[in-house]
């Protein structure tokens, strides 16, 4: 079966520090994948998708950015964090065949 | 451009009661609709989902939705509450002519059933 691991569950962090937050799926192969932020606990906003190795969409203008070094693998990254990088970062992976997608637990990100 | 509002922020209900919870979509091509339930702290798990054929489906968990074409809404139901249904839910639309497959959420609808 398929599943889907985000690491660190937890990160805080200083103003100006590196980001980098993980997503590995297992069990499938050549995903759709996709990261979200979820702000005070509500809704979700698509920040990153990727549909092969190397391909990025960047949904909206922000400090993060995103890459996916293998067919499996899913990276969130940040040079220097601001104050409002804050919050839970879902990855999720779509299942093509029936349309929804599946989430990983989730990491959050206190950036203090 | 796709979109989903849920236009409650919360709903209450006494437990053994039925529950309601609304959405409504906005997509230019025919929508693939579903529900998500959100646990605190965790990930988001899938209910149900609509892609075509009755308008009635079944979920998780005892949950149902009812697609309603002429109203572009996707209403979450359950007959009877129970004190465990207590978490956010998010309806997500995926607009079937948008190759990328990624879902648009609503704000999320905070259930709380109370004993």
């Amino acid at each position: 079966s398929q599943t889907i691991h985000q690491w660190p569950a937890t990160l805080v962090q200083p103003v100006g520090s590196p980001l980098s937050l993980e997503c590995t799926v297992e069990g499938t192969s050549n995903p759709n994948l996709y990261w979200y932020r979820q702000a005070a606990g509500r809704g979700l906003q698509l920040l990153f998708y990727s549909v092969g190795i190397g391909q990025i969409s960047s949904e909206v203008p922000q400090n993060l950015s995103a890459s996916r070094p293998q067919d499996r693998q899913f990276i969130l990254s940040s040079k220097k964090l601001l104050l409002s990088d804050s919050g839970f970062y879902l990855c999720a992976w779509n299942g093509l065949t029936t349309g929804e997608l599946f989430f990983g637990e989730g990491s959050r990100l206190t950036v203090l | 451009a796709q979109s989903v509002a849920q236009p409650e922020d919360q709903v209450n209900v006494a437990e053994g009661n039925p529950l309601t919870v609304k959405c409504t979509y906005s997509v230019s091509g025919n929508p693939y609709l579903f529900w998500y339930v959100q646990y605190p702290n965790r990930g988001l798990q899938f209910l149900l989902k609509y892609i075509t054929g009755d308008n009635l489906v079944k979920g998780s968990y005892g949950f149902e939705a009812e697609f309603n074409k002429s109203q572009t809404s996707f209403h979450l139901k359950k007959p009877s509450a129970l004190v465990s249904d207590s978490a956010l839910y998010f309806c997500a639309v995926r607009d079937m002519e948008d190759s990328s497959y990624k879902l648009i959420f609503g704000s999320g609808t905070r259930l709380l059933v109370r004993p």
